[in-house]
């Protein structure tokens, strides 16, 4: 079946530090992958996408992420985190299955991240 | 070009009442689909709809309901509202069915007391 695993639930780091949340997937064909991010109380925003081309995607607000298909992970980076980047950010893959339980979008469990001045 | 919206934003009900929330989809997407996302679970999908057809339902009990209007605006239905069904509710819009880019609304918080 296929699956999102993002190992680590809650990450803290420094305001100006860099940022990697980590992102493995378990899918047979080749995925199109997302990263979303999630502020309190809100909906969920697309950050990026990858669907096929270069591995390493732009998206917005500076992040970036790279796609690795021998490892199956598709992790989110930052080279400097502001304040405002504290958030929950979400992996998912979408998935060409109809009329299947799990719908086109599976979510990781998503990695909270806070922010220190 | 606007966004998906959703509406209420808030509600407030008891036990055993029913709910209908509101999706309407960014212009032009055909395909709708509902989650639903709780500290304990997560992010769970509830069901698709695309051209006023459920396409894909998840493990959710028959009190879950939905359906789609003609012009792809969508709502979901909840009868005999449990304390457990206290969630946000999320609703996102995609041009067509498949692994298309799925974008979000801001949700409809249902708190069930």
């Amino acid at each position: 079946a296929q699956s999102v695993t993002q190992p680590d639930i809650h990450i803290t780091v420094s305001e100006g530090a860099s940022l990697e949340l980590r992102c493995n997937y378990s899918y047979g064909a080749t995925p199109y992958l997302f990263w979303y991010v999630q502020s309190p109380g809100q909906g969920l925003q697309l950050l990026l996408k990858y669907f096929s081309g270069d591995t390493l995607v732009q998206g917005i607000k500076g992040f970036e992420a790279e796609f690795k298909r021998s490892q199956s992970s598709f992790n989110l980076r930052k080279p400097s985190v502001h304040w405002s980047d504290a958030a929950e950010y979400f992996c998912a893959v979408g998935a060409f299955i109809y009329g299947g339980s799990q719908g086109n979008l599976i979510f990781g469990k998503g990695t909270k991240l806070s922010v220190k001045p | 070009k606007a966004g998906v919206t959703q509406t209420p934003r808030y509600l407030i009900k008891t036990r055993g009442q029913q709910v209908t929330l509101s999706c309407s989809p960014i212009s032009g997407h055909r395909s709708v689909s509902w989650y639903q996302q709780t500290p304990g679970q997560g992010l769970q999908f509830l069901f698709e709809y695309f051209s006023e057809t459920q396409r894909n339902k998840g493990n959710f009990p028959g009190r879950f309901s939905g359906r789609q209007f003609s012009n792809s605006r969508s709502e979901m239905n909840v009868s005999t509202l449990e304390l457990g069904d206290s969630a946000l509710y999320l609703c996102a819009s995609s041009l067509s069915r498949g692994a298309d880019t799925q974008y979000f609304g801001p949700g409809t918080r249902l708190t069930v007391l």
